[in-house]
């Protein structure tokens, strides 16, 4: 049962570089989510997808872009890589419904120099 | 817009001592409350949830009561171990896969 799979786990990435960190679920979950982790900031939402073909923004969306295509897939691109892109960054999926737990990949720690 | 605000940290505390960490909210309608654990070098995972008011969740002999008259959602446990070290975030879902966080609080628990 692998749940939410993210790679890779770490990167190193210098300024204006692009990439797409992975995200996969095996769950048949709706929803879908990427949020960054950063000290004293606790997790903030970057996109989130309802639904295959359906993505909106969240409360930091400005630098990065996703698609979602299947159910199971929801990568984050990151467009041209800056210093404060520097974060550890979570996906989550969840059944439909607010009382729903999100389950949470292992994490991506990306530093950008 | 939403907002959840918890306790300034990190705490730190003796084996057996008795914890709270505190959780206020804010929001538009009418929330989902949820504790999420982060274990050293992990993703988060769900400690207890409450899905509306007065309801209590607990789990792991973790507790907290969904209280709308205070907007608070604060967790408790009597008795915590060295094995309950890790950061703990209290969250709201309104629904649409969105959960709002709080700031996170660490916990270290010494022998």
């Amino acid at each position: 049962n692998a749940g939410v799979t993210q790679t890779p786990k770490f990167q190193v990435l210098k300024t204006g570089q692009s990439m797409t960190l992975q995200c996969a679920q095996d769950m048949n979950h709706e929803y879908m989510s990427w949020y960054r982790q950063d000290p004293g900031m606790g997790l903030r939402l970057i996109h989130y997808s309802v639904g295959a073909g359906i993505t909106d923004q969240g409360e930091v969306p400005n630098g990065y872009n996703v698609s979602r295509s299947t159910t199971e897939d929801f990568p984050l691109r990151l467009l041209s890589a800056a210093p404060s892109q520097t974060s550890v960054y979570f996906c989550a999926s969840s059944y439909e419904g607010r009382n729903t737990e999100a389950f949470f990949g292992q994490g991506t720690r990306l530093t950008v120099v | 817009g939403n907002s959840v605000t918890q306790m300034e940290g990190p705490v730190t505390l003796s084996e057996e001592a008795f914890l709270t960490i505190n959780c206020t909210y804010t929001a538009t309608g009418y929330p989902s409350l949820f504790w999420y654990v982060q274990y050293p070098g992990e993703g988060l995972q769900l400690l207890l949830k409450a899905t509306k008011a007065d309801d209590k969740g607990s789990n792991k002999g973790f507790e907290a009561t969904y209280r709308k008259e205070t907007t608070s959602f604060h967790l408790e446990k009597g008795s915590v171990q060295v094995s309950d070290s890790a950061v703990y975030f209290c969250a709201l879902s309104e629904g649409t896969g969105k959960l709002t966080f709080g700031q996170g609080t660490i916990l270290t628990v010494h022998p």
